[in-house]
């Protein structure tokens, strides 16, 4: 089944500790993107890629890291997080670019107190 | 910079009822994409509709229509006979294809409640 999966779906955690989220896709899809979503303020985009080591920052990138080692997965790391990124995480991935059908993950609720 | 604005945060509507979700963009860019998304209470992202900038036809499936006007900017969404099931949270996005088409944004999204 073509899907893009998200770990873990729901995390609780403290300020300062570093986690990752990670999101794989099973489509050989070249585009993949990371979205928050905040009550009232719809899907921002974090970061996105488009291949493998071609990473690039979307429109509130600040406290997020990204990496493209393998076409397939897309993890997002939050080194130090804060209350502030308390959030619904969305990963998505497309055939090639932003223009394209975007497939989207579950989502990760994140919880930072 | 690119746009999009959904004016109507919340719609209840009575279901049978018609409604149409207001989606306008902003871009410079004379080729580009809009979509739109639903997002049911179950939370998931669903792919509705592309359209892009050269495509001005009215497109229509089953209940669901979509009306691009560049004139206006607008890419509105109309549900016809609304159902129950159509409760959801709807997106508006653009992408603009220039500079390598890689950034997506959406709209803030329009809440929309269709009582029994």
């Amino acid at each position: 089944e073509a899907q893009v999966t998200q770990n873990p779906r729901y995390l609780i955690t403290v300020t300062g500790k570093k986690l990752t989220v990670t999101c794989s896709q099973n489509m050989n899809h070249e585009y993949m993107s990371w979205y928050r979503q905040d009550p009232g303020l719809g899907l921002r985009q974090i970061y996105y890629s488009m291949n493998v080591e071609v990473t690039d920052k979307g429109d509130v990138p600040e406290g997020y890291k990204v990496s493209r080692k393998e076409k397939r997965n897309f993890p997002l790391i939050l080194e130090s997080p804060s209350p502030n990124q308390t959030s619904l995480y969305f990963c998505a991935s497309s055939y090639q670019d932003s223009l394209d059908e975007q497939y989207f993950g579950p989502g990760t609720r994140l919880t930072v107190t | 910079a690119q746009k999009v604005t959904q004016a109507q945060t919340e719609i209840s509507v009575v279901e049978k009822e018609d409604v149409t979700l207001d989606c306008v963009y902003e871009t410079r860019d004379t080729t580009y994409y809009l979509f739109w998304y639903k997002q049911p209470p179950s939370g998931e992202l669903v792919f509705l509709i592309r359209r892009n900038s050269f495509d001005e036809q009215n497109e229509i499936s089953g209940r669901y229509s979509w009306n691009f006007q560049k004139s206006t900017s607008s890419f509105n969404f109309t549900i016809t006979a609304s159902q129950v099931v159509d409760s959801a949270v709807y997106f508006c996005a653009l992408s603009e294809a220039k500079g390598g088409s890689e950034k997506l944004v959406f709209g803030k999204g329009t809440k929309l409640t269709v009582n029994p």
